[in-house]
């Protein structure tokens, strides 16, 4: 199976900064990447595939980028409604595998 | 809209059954592979099953093989997942979730995801 590492497993910030999580594959999944944002008692909710397209209705200051075996999920401006847990998702083969979170806090 | 429904979780003894329900409405739902997902208390996701659009092909994480199968009946835009030999590890809510994406993918992303149902394995 291919393992996802994401990182940090934790992060604080403050409102308006600039935040990045980054995914690593344990092997080349091409741009088979999606990114879900997850609140507390919620499902999760798609924002990100296929590596860089952001689903519809998601906010722009969400962007993803990355190819290959290293990616990015980039907030541009951190609000109080991104705190959330974020995971990433490899969709090149099965089993399909998710990074383990980062958890988003607000300093 | 896209609407999923899960039900049939509860309280339940390691080595008994269960079997849980997503009804599925806002879409053509025998077009669309559907997944099962699940996620143990305070931890992260993990995908468990998969059935293609026509429910000929389906595929499992190791770790439920020869214990869980996943089935759809089209008729009723309803997946299923009958889960055997429960045991205290298979203690989550479970989310049934649509294949992302072209229909005729192989591999998919989940969108959108249901609310979830919560299945305790617990003597």
């Amino acid at each position: 199976d291919i393992q996802m590492t994401q990182s940090p497993s934790t992060l604080s910030a403050s409102v308006g900064d600039r935040v990045t999580i980054t995914c690593r594959a344990s092997q080349s999944i091409s741009s088979w990447l999606a990114w879900y944002q997850q609140k507390p008692g919620k499902a999760p909710k798609l924002l990100i595939y296929k590596a860089s397209n952001l689903e519809s209705g998601v906010p722009s200051r969400f962007s993803g980028s990355g190819s290959g075996t290293e990616f990015t999920l980039t907030i541009s401006s951190l609000q109080p409604d991104d705190i959330a847990t974020y995971y990433c998702q490899q969709y090149n083969s099965y089993s399909l595998t998710f990074g383990g979170g980062t958890k988003v806090e607000i300093k | 809209q896209v609407q999923l429904v899960e039900s049939g979780g509860g309280v339940v003894q390691p080595g008994r059954s269960l079997r849980l329900s997503c009804a599925a409405s806002g879409f053509s739902f025998s077009s669309y592979g559907m997944h099962w997902v699940r996620q143990a208390p305070g931890k992260g996701l993990e995908w468990v099953a998969v059935i293609s659009y026509d429910g000929s092909n389906k595929y499992y994480t190791d770790s439920v093989k020869g214990r869980f199968t996943i089935s759809r009946d089209n008729s009723k835009n309803t997946l299923f997942l009958q889960m055997n030999s429960l045991r205290a590890e298979d203690t989550a809510v479970y989310y049934c979730a649509k294949a992302g994406g072209e229909p005729a993918a192989k591999y998919n992303w989940f969108d959108p995801w249901g609310q979830g149902t919560l299945v305790t394995v617990s003597s």
